[in-house]
């Protein structure tokens, strides 16, 4: 069974600080993993994915994660946060095999805060 | 064209009222997706349609009713709901088994009364 676990439901930061989103996953499979984020009332954006390729994952907005297999890890991370950060973000793993549609699994989420 | 486009944004309605959602995209995408997220919460899956047929119905009641009239639409209609049912109401779509090319849109913000 596939799971994904995000680690802190709440993440604050200062304008300027490292971000660091914490996911670990469990996948019985080699798996694809995603985050997505969410502002207030509005859908769903990816920010990048893993899908077996590099372990380094670039993204938009200055975003990147880092599968590690050893530690079932895919913590998203960006090295300076902007206020426009501020947002819920989602770590997603999706099961292989999925009959050619996408049954995405999500985290719980963490909401982001980004003080001045 | 990128977009998933859904209407309306907000929709309020009791609960004897008929209500539909609309969501229309343009980018090809033969499977097309309703998900239900409740607030502070992740969204879930309700439906799957794969080549305008419904491939996946995740146990929703019967007072939600999809429809995919063609491949660039995808409807909800609502009758009888629940204000439990209140929640945020996204459509999305992607490419036939490509997992990385789903495309959410923005989202019907529904409230019954």
């Amino acid at each position: 069974a596939q799971s994904v676990t995000q680690l802190d439901s709440h993440v604050s930061v200062s304008e300027g600080t490292p971000v660091l989103l914490r996911c670990n996953y469990s996948s019985s499979y080699s798996p694809s993993l995603f985050w997505y984020v969410q502002h207030p009332n509005k859908g769903l954006q990816l920010l990048l994915k893993y899908t077996s390729a590099a372990t380094l994952v670039k993204g938009i907005n200055g975003f990147e994660a880092e599968f590690k297999k050893s530690e079932t890890s895919f913590h998203l991370t960006k090295p300076s946060a902007h206020m426009s950060d501020a947002a819920e973000y989602f770590c997603v793993v999706s099961p292989p095999f999925s009959g050619g549609y996408n049954k995405l699994i999500f985290g719980a989420g963490t909401r982001l805060a980004v003080h001045p | 064209d990128t977009e998933v486009t859904q209407t309306p944004k907000h929709l309020v309605m009791g609960m004897t009222n008929k209500k539909s959602l609309k969501c229309e995209q343009h980018m090809g995408h033969r499977a097309m997706y309703w998900y239900k997220q409740k607030a502070k919460k992740p969204p879930e899956l309700m439906f799957v349609y794969s080549y305008e047929k419904l491939s996946i119905n995740e146990s929703v009641p019967s007072r939600f009713s999809p429809e995919c009239p063609n491949s660039s639409l995808l409807n909800l209609h609502l009758h009888a709901l629940q204000p439990e049912d209140s929640a945020l109401y996204l459509c999305a779509s992607s490419p036939l088994g490509s997992l990385e090319k789903l495309f959410f849109g923005s989202g019907t913000q529904l409230s019954v009364l």
